[in-house]
């Protein structure tokens, strides 16, 4: 079966760096994707990773390694507003989008 | 608009009653799909659809589930007979171009609770 794990819930304090881990089981891989999602709210997209490596985005990162079928978020300089949940989610062989069950990140002043 | 809008942003539905459910994509964003969004989980794929077309409904639990885009625009999901586990958020989300590897711009959902 396709499968995606993420820790369930990760806290943090305010400034701090984070790394929010995820690997997967699919069958078949066309990119990965990570998107945030507030309480309540739409999840709203972060970064796509497809080829192995970190990509940098502010004061967001995003790595993949497709060979161990892992990939990581990482929040730099944390603020009360990054407290949310992360989604990782990996487009299999079908083109679906098969979703992790997300991470709840909790940032402490 | 300026983003996906859905409508009803709640509803509460009686076991057994019919629910339509509304999704506004983007303007002019070729792609649409449905997801179902359980507490704590992740979206777990319903549908797809390019345009009018309807690609993709392998994710749809049963045929209580219909879906439908007719003029590639708007779409609305529909739930016959509905049942207490289909109470769930459920997400629209639309794409730019037809790509799958487009990023996909979720609507707030539908919260469905069946009593």
């Amino acid at each position: 079966g396709q499968n995606i794990d993420q820790p369930t819930e990760m806290t943090a304090t305010e400034g701090a760096i984070v790394q929010i881990n995820c690997t997967y089981q699919t069958s078949g891989f066309n990119g990965l994707f990570w998107y945030q999602q507030h309480a309540g709210e739409a999840p709203t997209f972060l970064s796509y990773n497809v080829l192995d490596g970190l990509e940098e985005k502010g004061r967001f990162s995003s790595f993949l390694s497709r060979s161990k079928g892992y990939s990581y978020l990482l929040l730099k300089e944390l603020q009360m507003k990054d407290s949310a949940s992360y989604l990782c989610a990996v487009l299999d062989s079908n083109y679906q989008l098969i979703w992790g069950a997300g991470t709840k990140l909790i940032i402490k002043p | 608009g300026a983003g996906v809008s859905q409508s009803p942003r709640y509803k509460v539905a009686k076991r057994g009653q019919d629910v339509a459910l509304r999704c506004d994509p983007i303007s002019g964003h070729v792609s649409l799909f449905w997801y179902q969004q359980a507490l704590g989980q992740g979206p777990e794929f319903l549908t797809y659809f390019q345009n009018e077309a309807q690609l993709d409904k392998s994710g749809l639990p049963s045929d209580r589930f219909f879906a439908e885009r007719p003029e590639g625009s708007v779409s609305t999901l529909k739930i016959q007979r509905t049942q207490q586990e289909d109470s769930a958020v459920y997400l629209c989300a639309s794409t730019r171009q037809g790509k799958h590897t487009d990023t996909q711009y979720f609507g707030p959902g539908t919260r469905l609770t069946v009593l």
